[in-house]
């Protein structure tokens, strides 16, 4: 399985500042997804990361709102630029293990409140 | 495009009913279907996952069928605990192997003693 750790678990931000969240995953990974999940709602795809290409985006998500570095295969960084109330939130970063379908995991999450 | 249907929550029930959480699924191709669980405080992890047409996940007493011809994927226990209590999303993944998954929006089960 995966261990994939993302950093700051938590954190209150105000609104119009920026915050980076990372992301490690304890092996190489080709491909790493970060989903968004608002309060009381499912998991929203942002956008996939592969290593040495530009990160591919869902529509409503742009890459000057977050963007995303991918710089090795077990290490990616998100975004959150200017921010505003509605981008409070759960940030995950998640990875595929295993072969053929095999599992998505997920890191604990990285919580932003902007106030 | 694809997507996934779930009921809508939250589900109440009392320790040792019986549980139900229906899925249902669009998709193009032969889609991965999956249940993720996410505990009170806790990330999500991947509860079961069937790949093909009959194949019957299960995992701690709960088990799901995928059903081509109805598209679906229900979740079922035949006795829940207190512990069981938490938020559960049906996915589904494309064809491909390694893409992102789809989730539904999530069904919140409460259980009491």
């Amino acid at each position: 399985s995966a261990v994939i750790s993302q950093k700051p678990s938590r954190d209150i931000c105000q609104r119009g500042t920026s915050l980076t969240i990372q992301c490690q995953v304890d092996s190489q990974v080709t491909m790493m997804f970060w989903y968004r999940q608002q309060p009381g709602q499912s998991l929203t795809l942002i956008a996939t990361a592969n290593q040495g290409s530009e990160a591919t985006y869902e529509s409503g998500f742009v890459i000057d709102k977050f963007p995303i570095s991918r710089p090795n295969l077990t290490f990616s960084t998100l975004t959150v630029s200017n921010m505003s109330p509605e981008d409070s939130s759960i940030y995950l970063c998640s990875v595929w293990q295993g072969a053929n379908t095999g599992e998505l995991f997920f890191g604990e999450g990285s919580r932003l409140t902007v106030l | 495009g694809d997507s996934v249907t779930q009921m809508e929550g939250p589900v109440t029930l009392s320790e040792e009913a019986f549980l139900t959480i229906n899925c249902t699924y669009t998709a193009t191709g032969y889609p991965s279907l999956f249940w993720y669980v996410q505990y009170p405080g806790e990330g999500l992890q991947l509860l079961l996952k069937a790949t093909k047409a009959d194949d019957k996940g299960s995992n701690k007493g709960f088990e799901a069928t995928y059903r081509k011809e109805t598209t679906s994927f229900h979740l079922e226990k035949g006795s829940v605990q207190v512990s069981d209590s938490a938020v559960y999303f049906c996915a589904l993944s494309g064809g491909q192997a390694g893409t992102a998954l789809i989730f539904g929006k999530g069904t919140t089960l409460s259980v009491s003693s």
